[in-house]
């Protein structure tokens, strides 16, 4: 139980133009959803949360314009990442927490490895 | 502020050795104790958890040992395999929130 999904595993796009990962939870209801950006050999630095329904609340520093978070059901939220610049590369990674066992912790998706040309 | 403290930074370990990573916190609202196992291009995978009105808990080769007095809790690895080769990353739960420690890369040897 408890897996996450995301897609695409990677993606490669030119500078100003818009990318959207998606994110699953295929066996769970995911009240909860967030959002993480990793470097290399660095942790998980959060982005935003969002509930089901809800708009995302973003980390300080965050810009909500450039990363548009959408969690429209208990199955699934996206990040737009939109006009994307080169320091956008990175490293994306999706969680998600729900209801009853699947509310202690979060469960992670296997990441979307972004490069903006 | 960095809230999860986790050390060594990196580890090298022997085939068949015990490797044991540790993790400092200081919120005593943490109520979720959980560590998480990463390999390269994946996203991380949740290994092995604990609630701190527990000292220790075990699951095959994977322990974890905790002391809520002195706010520390450790992962011990028995019978190290190089297939544990990882960056492991404790964290700690307050909410819905996931507070990470800054991450060990383990290395085992053949």
């Amino acid at each position: 139980g408890a897996v996450v999904s995301q897609h695409p595993s990677w993606v490669i796009c030119k500078s100003g133009t818009s990318v959207k990962i998606e994110c699953r939870s295929l066996d769970f209801q995911a009240t909860t959803m967030f959002w993480y950006r990793q470097f290399p050999k660095q942790s998980l630095m959060l982005m935003a949360t969002s509930n089901e329904g809800s708009k995302a609340t973003y980390e300080q520093g965050v810009e909500k314009d450039k990363f548009l978070i959408n969690h429209a059901s208990l199955t699934l939220s996206t990040l737009t990442v939109t006009s994307a610049h080169p320091e956008d590369s990175s490293f994306y990674i999706c969680s998600a927490s729900g209801r009853g066992v699947f509310q202690e912790t979060q469960y992670f998706g296997p990441g979307t490895r972004l490069l903006v040309l | 502020q960095q809230q999860v403290k986790q050390s060594p930074q990196s580890l090298i370990v022997q085939k068949g050795g015990i490797s044991i990573i540790n993790c400092a916190y200081e919120n005593t609202a943490f109520d979720y104790f959980p560590w998480y196992q990463q390999f390269p291009g994946k996203g991380p995978a949740l290994l092995i958890a604990i609630r701190p009105d527990v000292s220790e808990k075990k699951e095959g080769r994977f322990t974890i040992s905790f002391n809520k007095s002195a706010k520390q809790f450790s992962l011990h690895i028995m019978d190290s395999q190089p297939g544990d080769s990882a960056t492991y990353f404790c964290a700690a739960t307050s909410g819905s929130r996931l507070t990470f420690g800054e991450g060990t890369q383990l290395t085992v040897n053949p």
